[in-house]
């Protein structure tokens, strides 16, 4: 099992540009979870998927933010324009019982 | 105020030592309790899940009251390989099955 898996490893970007974050869950997970982890705020929830359908985005931090999961083996994070508060990694989980993290996305907004 | 409060430490302490970590969680109908190690530049990873009864794990002792919403993780016989940050982490079961992470403790075990 490769266990959950997020490209790109690391993102530069500049202000203003579009970012997606890409990843593939544990096969048969039926949850997937968006976190993003800043040494100011630790990790925070950003958004939760249950058999592909978001059930909780209370956490996306404002409409620059979106996720989708358009079927069982893959979801993205999009953030359109990106600022530079936005610098963080951004971590995709997904559990059937036990959560398991994918490696996370290291994202430098410049 | 927080929902889930851990000291952040740093906590140095020598190999072959006792050290304890401590957390509380603020809401009262959080049902599971799990923690978590971070390595530096690393995902989460679960370290044990924590029962009423207290559980043990080789050098890993977690406990869990209910009563003053506390949980605790101690390390008997610190490793140089158990430096790393310690997530305390709370489940509030129902339908949102999500985690709520405390911000971490920092541990380091020198030579």
């Amino acid at each position: 099992d490769a266990g959950v898996i997020q490209s790109p490893r690391h993102e530069v970007t500049e202000m203003g540009q579009e970012v997606t974050l890409r990843c593939k869950p544990i096969s048969g997970h039926d949850y997937l979870f968006w976190y993003r982890q800043t040494m100011m705020r630790g990790l925070e929830l950003l958004i939760y998927f249950n058999n592909n359908v978001p059930i909780d985005d209370s956490g996306m931090p404002e409409d620059r933010f979106s996720a989708k999961m358009p079927n069982a083996s893959f979801s993205t994070l999009k953030i359109q324009p990106s600022e530079p508060r936005d610098s963080a990694v951004y971590f995709c989980a997904s559990r059937v019982h036990g959560y398991t993290f994918g490696s996370g996305t290291r994202l430098t907004v410049v | 105020r927080k929902e889930v409060e851990q000291d952040p430490g740093p906590f140095n302490v020598p190999e072959g030592a006792t050290v304890a970590f401590n957390c509380t969680y603020s809401n009262s109908a959080s049902q599971s309790f799990f923690w978590y190690r971070q390595d530096c530049r690393k995902e989460p990873k679960l370290l044990m899940s924590v029962y009423s009864s207290g559980n043990e794990d080789g050098r890993f002792t977690a406990q869990l009251n209910r009563a003053s919403q506390y949980i605790s993780l101690l390390i008997r016989d610190s490793k140089l390989s158990d430096s790393a940050t310690y997530l305390c982490v709370v489940n509030l079961e129902g339908s949102a099955r999500q985690l709520t992470f405390g911000s971490g403790t920092q541990l380091t075990v020198l030579p």
